[in-house]
């Protein structure tokens, strides 16, 4: 089992859309991350949590330590927001190393 | 991005030859890492690095080597490239407590 699982592994939604993506993880974290990554390639890093909620425009990140669950939704979705989204745990367990999700593709239909 | 390069962004290379690949940061971040991004894998870490001339294996570590003999410099090298070793590298670098900043990849294909 991977320790960390994202579902679903595709999405696709009309613009306009409340989306969620969820991530579970198995391991002692420091920190989670979402990164985002359109096609062609570039990755960016979205959020950093370590608890509870944080928020950047139309993007919302939440966690939840004890359960070891974190949410990204993304509020009135649009085209642009069309990508792959990856969590990505800081592990305590392993030197403090990053493990990732396989991701998430979204693609929103105008 | 910002503070990160990595080059080259693509190359052909034969099967058996030595490939080496540079990551770049202007940001005085201790800490770089190399990973590799293959459909159905997501990314994975081949090696780290946590300051000059310090480096560690990652999960995927067999085939490559780096070096670090600067800051600002992490050089990924495949020692002999194997069709397996065609992927999307990726660099990135952290300071610790804070996120991370992604180069913008560079595609090798070994034919």
């Amino acid at each position: 089992k991977n320790e960390v699982e994202q579902s679903p592994q595709n999405l696709t939604a009309q613009e306009g859309e409340f989306i969620t993506i969820n991530c579970s993880y198995s391991v002692g974290i420091s920190a989670l991350h979402w990164l985002q990554q359109h096609p062609g390639g570039g990755i960016v890093s979205l959020f950093m949590l370590s608890s509870g909620k944080k928020k950047h425009g139309r993007l919302i990140a939440t966690i939840n330590i004890q359960e070891k669950h974190s949410s990204l939704h993304i509020t009135a979705s649009h085209p642009r927001d069309s990508a792959v989204y990856i969590c990505a745990v800081r592990s305590v367990n392993r030197d403090d190393k990053i493990i990732f999700g396989k991701g998430t593709r979204l693609h929103i239909l105008p | 991005d910002a503070g990160i390069t990595q080059s080259p962004r693509h190359k052909v290379t034969e099967t058996g030859t030595p490939v080496t690949l540079r990551c770049h940061q202007t940001e005085n971040h201790r800490y770089m890492y190399w990973y590799r991004q293959d459909p159905g894998h997501g990314l994975r870490l081949i090696h780290y690095s946590y300051g000059v001339k310090d480096t560690d294996k990652g999960e995927v570590s067999d085939g490559y080597s780096v070096s670090r003999s600067k800051t600002e410099d992490f050089l990924l090298t495949l020692e002999s490239a194997t069709s397996s070793q065609t992927s999307v590298y990726f660099c990135a670098i952290s300071k610790q407590g804070y996120g991370y900043t992604f180069g913008s990849g560079t595609r090798l294909t070994v034919v």
